[in-house]
């Protein structure tokens, strides 16, 4: 079954620490591919990364990092030296390439930044 | 901004009532996606459409429906509203599909309220 499982509900850290959220998936699929969005307070929608799944190298975006593991099913996504700026509920998501490219989401990190 | 539109921002509507929600995608992009959002259920795909033709179907209810016109722009028909369809409905575009690598880009969301 396709699955996306994102435990931790809230996250709160002081800015400046590094942050890791979460996400485990499930897939029967070989080729699927996995995206994190972000959306902040103000309500809209942000692409942050798509990663394929033939495709396992680590990506870093200035503070923003991401680590695709396939033998634990896990992309999980780091800020590093966190910012107010980054308080946003995060969503991690799945498409398999065998179900049409339908996409499901987990149900999101909402992350906390304290000044 | 995103250089995607969405109109309108809100719709209040009645219980079987049917409304038309809109979007325009950026310049150049051929590719539109259609998502809800609500308390109850999350984060969810609609579908894609990439130039005209429908690429990928995910929790899109028979009594919706979308199409992308010669121009690009795209319709969702949401039709026999129930209470349970008040969401925020997004639309993204990007250039390729899922599976390329480009960015999505998101609109500001339509709120549909049904009473």
């Amino acid at each position: 079954a396709q699955k996306v499982t994102q435990a931790q509900t809230e996250i709160s850290v002081v800015e400046k620490e590094d942050v890791t959220l979460d996400c485990v998936y499930e897939t029967r699929d070989t080729t699927y591919y996995l995206f994190w969005y972000k959306q902040p307070p103000s309500g809209e929608l942000v692409f942050l990364i798509r990663r394929n799944s033939f495709d396992e190298q680590n990506e870093i975006s200035g503070r923003y990092s991401w680590n695709f593991q396939k033998s634990t099913s896990s992309f999980n996504f780091t800020i590093t030296a966190s910012q107010v700026v980054d308080s946003a509920v995060y969503f991690c998501a799945l498409s398999e390439a065998n179900r049409d490219d339908k996409i499901i989401f987990g149900k999101g990190t909402r992350l906390h930044i304290l000044p | 901004d995103s250089g995607v539109t969405q109109t309108p921002k809100h719709l209040i509507t009645a219980t079987g009532q049917r409304v038309t929600l809109r979007c325009s995608p950026r310049s150049g992009d051929l590719s539109v996606y259609w998502y809800q959002q609500s308390l109850d259920q999350g984060l969810q795909f609609l579908i894609q459409y990439y130039n005209g033709e429908e690429r990928a179907k995910g929790n899109i209810l028979e009594r919706f429906s979308a199409q992308q016109f010669p121009d690009l722009h795209s319709e969702l028909n949401l039709s026999s509203l129930e209470l349970g369809d008040s969401a925020l409905y997004f639309c993204a575009s990007s250039v390729g599909d899922l599976r390329g690598t480009d960015t999505q880009y998101f609109g500001p969301g339509t709120r549909l309220t049904v009473l």
